[in-house]
């Protein structure tokens, strides 16, 4: 069975930084592309980020390119978002996504952590 | 960067109902096109993919076609747990916008 589970969440200062991981499981992690999206309290979805297989290339939301940046380690399976200079308007639930291997959409998704930027 | 425009934002229906949501992207994209639906405090679950394919475990009620610029999720006969909000969301390029997302809510 899939399973993606996020970590790292919490209450983070205005220009602050945390570190999200997802720890994927009951697929070949290396096979398949991975995404962040996010959703603020009562509001719908945003795509944060894309890493292709191999970590060689990455995609950003304009709203976060510059100050997040995504990651993996196909050795421990586990997907990674660096988030620096936090905002009031970086708040939501971040879900990680797996990409269907033979498709391109997103085929699962994680249960999401929460990220709240407030002083 | 392509838009996606949902339609109608919030829908009322009654089980048996036939829904139909309507979603448009401001440019071709080569049907490459999903669905997902969110019920309260759960992650959103695949419904449809390259615009009219059913995800594995979804009822066969949940159907999808479109073309060019213009898509359209159906629920043929409405059930109770069907009440929750959509979204679609193309993945054409980058970055892969969603729709604003459409609540299904009890008439």
């Amino acid at each position: 069975e899939v399973q993606l589970v996020e970590s790292g969440g919490g209450l983070v200062q205005p220009g602050g930084s945390l570190r999200l991981s997802c720890e994927a499981s009951g697929f070949t992690f290396s096979y398949n592309e991975m995404n962040w999206v996010r959703q603020a309290p009562g509001k719908g979805l945003e795509w944060v980020a894309h890493i292709t297989y191999s970590g060689k290339l990455t995609f950003y939301a304009d709203s976060v390119r510059g100050r997040f940046t995504i990651s993996r380690d196909n050795a421990k399976n586990t997907l990674y978002l660096q988030m620096n200079s936090l905002r009031a308007d970086d708040t939501g639930l971040y879900y990680c996504v797996k990409e269907s291997a033979s498709g391109y959409h997103f085929d699962r998704w994680g249960q999401g952590t929460l990220v709240t930027v407030a002083s | 960067d392509i838009q996606m425009t949902q339609s109608p934002s919030t829908l009322s229906a009654s089980v048996g109902d036939r829904v139909i949501i309507t979603c448009r992207a401001s440019e071709s994209i080569n049907y490459r096109l999903a669905w997902f639906q969110q019920k309260p405090g759960k992650a959103p679950d695949l419904l449809i993919y390259k615009t009219s394919n059913l995800e594995s475990g979804v009822p066969p009620r949940f159907s999808g076609s479109g073309s060019g610029t213009q898509f359209t999720l159906t629920i043929s006969s409405l059930q109770p747990d069907d009440f929750a909000t959509y979204y679609c969301q193309h993945y054409n390029s980058y970055p892969r916008t969603f729709g604003q997302g459409t609540k299904v809510e009890v008439k």
